[in-house]
């Protein structure tokens, strides 16, 4: 299995602060790497697809870039609905496999 | 605008057999461009993914959990389902359905899971 590593696992953030995760693969994903976005109580939510493309309807405050082992997910410009838990997931190979999240706190 | 819905009881005793099923909305499960998901969360394990079924039958299981897990898909019914067998407290979690993607970008392919069910929370009490 590729294991999935995100750091940090929280962080306190203000609003308008810009905010950075990191993902990384314990071998080689080229750029098979989504990112997704859950608030509590509710499903994940895809933000990016392929390292750095732009899920269909999600600001453009988010951004994502990497590949190989190492990705990176921004947030240009932190908003009040921003405030949930991130994930980053592989779909190299099966299984599927998750990071363990960075929960992203009000400061 | 497709929508998923997970069903099925929300307390199974140990040792049972849990099953969900996962109804589609606005598309289609007979479709070669998606592979229908069965995953999980719980605090202790996170997200897990537990396996997928393609329109024509073919599955792929994590391995973790391949020797209690059997996947189908209802076409007719626009549905898909999970079996998980012999479960214990550990199999105590949030289910979800969802659809995994398969899209070719520019020369590269890429598979993501671009719609989920809300959820559905199983325990395995007696």
């Amino acid at each position: 299995d590729i294991h999935m590593s995100q750091s940090p696992s929280s962080l306190s953030a203000s609003v308008g602060d810009r905010v950075t995760i990191t993902c990384r693969a314990s071998q080689s994903i080229s750029t098979y790497l989504n990112w997704y976005q859950q608030k509590p109580g509710k499903a994940p939510k895809l933000l990016i697809f392929a390292a750095s493309s732009l899920q269909s309807g999600v600001p453009s405050r988010f951004s994502g870039s990497g590949a190989g082992t190492d990705f990176t997910l921004t947030i240009s410009s932190l908003q009040p609905e921003d405030f949930a838990t991130y994930y980053c997931q592989q779909s190299y190979s099966t299984p599927r496999t998750f990071g363990g999240g960075t929960r992203v706190e009000i400061k | 605008q497709v929508q998923l819905q997970e069903s099925g009881p929300g307390l199974v005793k140990p040792s049972e057999t849990l099953s969900l099923t996962c109804t589609v909305s606005g598309g289609t499960v007979n479709s070669g461009t998606y592979y229908w998901s069965w995953l999980r969360q719980s605090p202790g394990r996170g997200l897990e993914w537990i396996g997928y079924i393609h329109y024509g039958g073919s599955t792929t299981y994590n391995p973790s959990l391949e020797s209690r897990v059997t996947i189908s898909v209802d076409t007719s019914k626009n549905q898909f389902s999970l079996k998980l067998s012999s479960v214990t407290a550990a199999d105590t979690a949030v289910y979800y359905c969802g659809r995994d993607h398969f899209r070719w970008f520019g020369e590269i392919s890429t598979y993501y899971l671009d719609h989920w069910g809300q959820g559905k929370l199983v325990t395995v009490s007696s």
